[in-house]
């Protein structure tokens, strides 16, 4: 199985302030990597698709890069609205497995 | 619009089945897969296994071999997914995905919470 590990486990941010989340595979897993954002008592909603491709609807100033094992998420300007907690998830290979997951917290 | 809207909260007892539908609309059943996903009061996202709804055929994560079944009725485009001999650590809420690569990945039901409690 592909392990998928983000770090950091939790951050605390300001509004304003430029977000950096890192997801790092066991194994290449060239760019079949989604970023999600979930938020409480809902369901996951994706933002990035194919390691760096922003789903309609999503705002820009999220952004996706990387290939092989290492992966970003970054957030350019922290807005309210995005204090959630992201996953990241490889789709090269079943079992399809998450990252554990990077809480954004208010500081 | 795409929509998958999941039935409603169920509570067990341990030892006993549960089984959750999944309702899809607004594109073709048969034409993506559907994945099973859980999440355990804060914890992380869980992947179950997947269905293809056309041929019937499925892969289930290895920890869930031999208690889930996954089926589908592709005349009423529901998927179902049934996990047996339920535990407490079972009790989180359950969702089904469509497929989980490329933009189909943002396609999720509202999740169902299961309570596995005696």
């Amino acid at each position: 199985d592909i392990q998928m590990t983000q770090s950091p486990s939790s951050l605390s941010a300001s509004v304003g302030d430029r977000v950096i989340i890192t997801c790092r595979a066991s194994q290449s897993i060239s760019s079949y990597l989604n970023w999600y954002q979930q938020k409480p008592e809902k369901a996951p909603k994706l933002l990035i698709y194919a390691a760096s491709s922003l789903q309609s609807g999503v705002p820009s100033r999220f952004s996706g890069s990387g290939s092989g094992t290492d992966f970003t998420l970054t957030i350019s300007s922290l807005q309210p609205e995005d204090f959630a907690t992201y996953y990241c998830q490889q789709s090269y290979s079943t079992p399809r497995t998450f990252g554990q997951g990077t809480k954004v917290e208010i500081k | 619009q795409v929509q998958l809207v999941q039935s409603g909260a169920e509570v067990k007892n341990p030892g006993a089945s549960v089984k959750v539908s999944c309702k899809a609309s607004g594109y073709t059943f048969t034409t993506y897969d559907i994945n099973w996903v859980r999440q355990a009061t804060g914890q992380g996202l869980e992947w179950m296994g997947w269905m293809n709804p056309n041929s019937g055929n499925t892969g289930y994560a290895q920890k869930f071999q031999g208690r889930v079944t996954m089926t589908r009725n592709t005349s009423i485009s529901t998927a179902y997914m049934e996990l047996s001999s339920l535990r407490s650590d079972d009790t989180a809420v359950y969702y089904c995905a469509r497929s989980l690569t490329g933009t189909t990945a943002g396609n999720w039901g509202q999740g169902t919470l299961v309570t596995v409690s005696s």
